[in-house]
């Protein structure tokens, strides 16, 4: 079955540059969330999409934006990178059926970020 | 405050031995729970959620949960592990807060099998 695709999978940046990670979510998912992991920590929720407005946000910094498409995948920008951005960032993807907090989110394999 | 608790930073059992993973919660209304896995530099794989409904959920692998509402708790159980359990486990509640229906996990429950 076809999963979440993440890219890239390793990103290597030097403090104040910008990346952009890209989620591809799995076919017919309308939904898609980020999550950010730092070293030994459970993930933290940054911000979610469905049908392409933004739908719910968390402790995403301001110098993050994301956006999702009309082909629904969504990407994370990222600006003035600090070494505290240092991380995995997940992305996850659900179909937003039914009442909302009960879709099921599937996470895609992440994007090692590292920034020197 | 953490919505979700894993009391166990790390569980060690001896392959065949059956396996439970600690989780309780603190929401109100209804909680939505999951649980996930993590191996070694990978994402995390759904294992089962509890929405409504029977209180023991099977999900997948093996694995299963019981909804306890008077312990406001959610175990992860399996009845016999196996070596290639060994992975990080995370136990999640959907909730509604600021930040609008969140996924919150609690901090992960390191599980290592021994042959």
């Amino acid at each position: 079955a076809a999963g979440v695709i993440q890219s890239p999978r390793h990103l290597i940046k030097e403090k104040r540059e910008t990346a952009t990670l890209k989620c591809y979510p799995i076919p017919r998912h309308d939904t898609v969330y980020w999550y950010q992991q730092g070293p030994g920590q459970d993930p933290q929720f940054l911000i979610s999409f469905y049908e392409k407005m933004q739908s719910d946000k968390g402790s995403i910094p301001d110098r993050f934006s994301a956006q999702q498409f009309s082909d629904y995948h969504s990407e994370l920008n990222m600006s003035s990178l600090e070494l505290g951005d240092s991380a995995l960032y997940f992305c996850a993807s659900s179909l937003g059926l039914g009442d909302r907090g009960t879709d099921t989110q599937y996470f895609g394999p992440g994007t090692r970020l590292t920034v020197l | 405050a953490q919505s979700v608790a894993q009391p166990e930073d790390q569980v060690n059992v001896a392959e065949g031995n059956p396996l439970t993973v600690k989780c309780t919660y603190s929401v109100s209304g209804n909680p939505y729970l999951f649980w996930y896995v993590q191996y070694p530099n990978r994402g995390l794989q759904f294992l089962l959620k509890y929405i409504t409904g029977d209180n023991l959920v099977k999900g997948s692998y093996g694995f299963e949960a019981e909804f306890n509402k008077s312990q406001t708790s959610f175990h992860l159980k399996k009845p016999s592990a196996l070596v290639s359990d060994s992975a990080l486990y995370f136990c999640a509640v959907r909730e509604w807060s600021n930040s609008g229906y969140a996924l919150n996990f609690g901090k992960g429950t390191s599980l290592l099998v021994t042959p």
